[in-house]
């Protein structure tokens, strides 16, 4: 099984920061997708990203996908209190299952 | 559209007991995977199914099992309950059953076990 460094485990932030978290692996991903899980509820798609290279942008939040699929960052710019949260990065297998970093819990300050 | 849904919410079982939790997933997906999810050891891959078939399978004992019915709902059953099975299980719905095209997860079933 894959597996996927994800850092830093924790983050605390005054609003209005930036701030960048990064997921690293040692193999290939097809695809490497982004989740963001709130207390009490299951995880929430962000983006999905799968050529080498890739680049998105979700209003404050950039994802970029490394040129060899093995790492992905996310970037949040300015940070507000609502991104506060458990954000998690996933690798696509080739096969259908989903490989989980450990997480990033994100808390941002008012 | 109506989103994944997991029954119960909560859950306290005893040592030795055996449960079954429920995922309704979204209407005309038919690739359902369930995961576990605990502080130690985030989130882990159980199993998927499609077409009321198991296509892929973790590395977790033979006490968890699963399955899909006709209508795409499925069921993951856990035997003897250990207190290390105390996790959030999230079941997540695909239309495609791909993983390059991410998944819609469940608020999950906190399984407490005592």
């Amino acid at each position: 099984t894959q597996l996927l460094e994800q850092s830093p485990q924790f983050l605390s932030i005054q609003e209005g920061e930036n701030l960048t978290v990064y997921c690293n692996s040692s193999s290939v991903f097809s695809s490497l997708q982004w989740y963001r899980q709130e207390p009490g509820e299951g995880p929430v798609l962000l983006v999905t990203v799968v050529t080498g290279g890739e680049v998105k942008k979700l209003k404050r939040l950039t994802f970029q996908f490394g040129d060899a699929r093995k790492d992905s960052s996310l970037h949040i710019t300015a940070a507000q209190p609502g991104d506060t949260g458990l954000y998690l990065c996933a690798g696509g297998e080739y096969g259908n299952k989903l490989v989980f970093g450990a997480g990033t819990i994100l808390r941002v300050k008012s | 559209k109506a989103g994944v849904t997991q029954t119960p919410r909560y859950l306290i079982k005893t040592r030795g007991q055996q449960v079954t939790l429920s995922c309704s997933p979204i209407s005309g997906h038919r690739s359902v995977s369930w995961y576990q999810q605990t502080p130690g050891q985030g989130l882990q891959f159980l199993f998927e199914y499609f077409s009321e078939t198991q296509r892929n399978k973790g590395n977790f004992p033979g006490r968890f099992s699963g399955r899909q019915f006709s209508n795409s709902r499925s069921e993951m059953n856990v035997s003897t309950l250990e207190l290390g099975d105390s996790a959030l299980y999230l079941c997540a719905s695909s239309g495609t059953g791909q993983a390059n095209y991410g998944y819609t997860f469940g608020s999950g079933t906190r399984l407490t076990v005592v």
